[in-house]
C-alpha cells in the first residue's frame, strides 16, 4: 500500500506557543487530505479536508484560526496548533487519498502533549 | 448524518477461536466501505476497501463482507499478534470517511 509520513511521532509544547505538524505522501500526488483527531479509546473525528492549492475545508465546531492547514504540493499538508492549552493535547493524524488506488492511507499520528 | 457502529467494543478471544466483527451503518451515498487496523499508539493501517453489497475480500486470516447495512470482520483462527482495534469507515461521495468507535480484539496464546 501506499506511504504516508507524518512528523514529528512526539512533540511536548509550552502553553501558548505553536506546533507544526507535516505530513507527506511518499509515492503518491495526494491531492486531498485529510486531518484527524483522537482521544483516547475514542475515534478517529474529522477536523479538515485539506485541498492542494486552496484553502482547507473545516468541520463543524473546528476553529480555523487555530487549527491552520497549508496544502502548499501534492506531496505536503501540514497542521499547525497555534497558541496551544493543554486541552489541545491529543493524537493528530493525517491521511491521504491516493487516487490511484482510491483508498486513504494514514500517517503514524502525532502526540501532542501541551504543559 | 453518515452514522457506524461497532460491535462489540471488546473482544477476548483464545488463540485459534475464530470470531466475527460487525459494523452497521447508515449513510447517504456509500463509495466504499473501509476496514482498518489500529496498534496502540500507531495511525490506521489500511485492511480493506468493500464497494457494493455481496462483496468479500480476504488477507490471511482476516475476510470482510458487506451487505446493504452492514459489513463483518471475519477473524480466522486468530493469533497473538492479531491483537488490536479493527475501526469500520464508511466513505462518502466527497471522500470523507466517519468511523465506528471500533472493536479492541485481544488473542491470548
Amino acid at each position: 500500500g501506499a506511504v504516508v509520513s507524518q512528523h514529528p511521532s512526539r512533540v511536548i509544547c509550552k502553553s501558548g506557543t505553536s506546533v507544526k505538524i507535516e505530513c507527506r505522501s511518499l509515492d503518491f500526488q495526494a491531492t486531498t487530505m485529510f486531518w484527524y483527531r483522537q482521544f483516547p479509546k475514542q475515534s478517529l473525528m474529522l477536523m479538515a479536508t485539506s485541498n492542494e492549492g486552496s484553502k482547507a475545508t473545516y468541520e463543524q465546531g473546528v476553529e480555523k484560526d487555530k487549527f491552520l492547514i497549508n496544502h502548499a504540493s501534492l506531496t505536503l499538508s501540514t497542521l499547525t496548533v497555534t497558541s496551544a492549552h493543554p486541552e489541545d493535547s491529543s493524537f493528530y493524524i493525517c491521511s491521504a487519498r491516493d487516487p490511484g488506488e482510491d483508498s486513504a492511507f494514514f500517517g503514524q499520528g502525532t502526540r501532542l502533549t501541551v504543559v | 448524518e453518515d452514522q457506524v457502529t461497532q460491535s462489540p467494543e471488546a473482544l477476548r478471544l483464545q488463540e485459534g477461536e475464530s470470531s466475527s466483527l460487525n459494523c452497521s451503518y447508515t449513510v447517504s451515498g456509500l463509495r466504499g466501505l473501509f476496514w482498518y487496523r489500529q496498534d496502540p499508539g500507531k495511525g490506521p493501517e489500511f485492511l480493506f476497501t468493500l464497494y457494493s453489497a455481496g462483496e468479500e475480500k480476504e488477507k490471511e486470516r482476516l475476510k470482510a463482507t458487506l451487505t446493504k447495512k452492514e459489513s463483518f470482520l471475519h477473524i480466522t483462527a486468530p493469533k497473538p499478534e492479531d491483537s488490536a482495534t479493527y475501526l469500520c469507515a464508511v466513505q462518502a461521495p466527497d471522500y470523507k470517511l466517519s468511523f465506528g468507535a471500533g472493536t479492541t480484539v485481544t488473542v491470548r496464546a
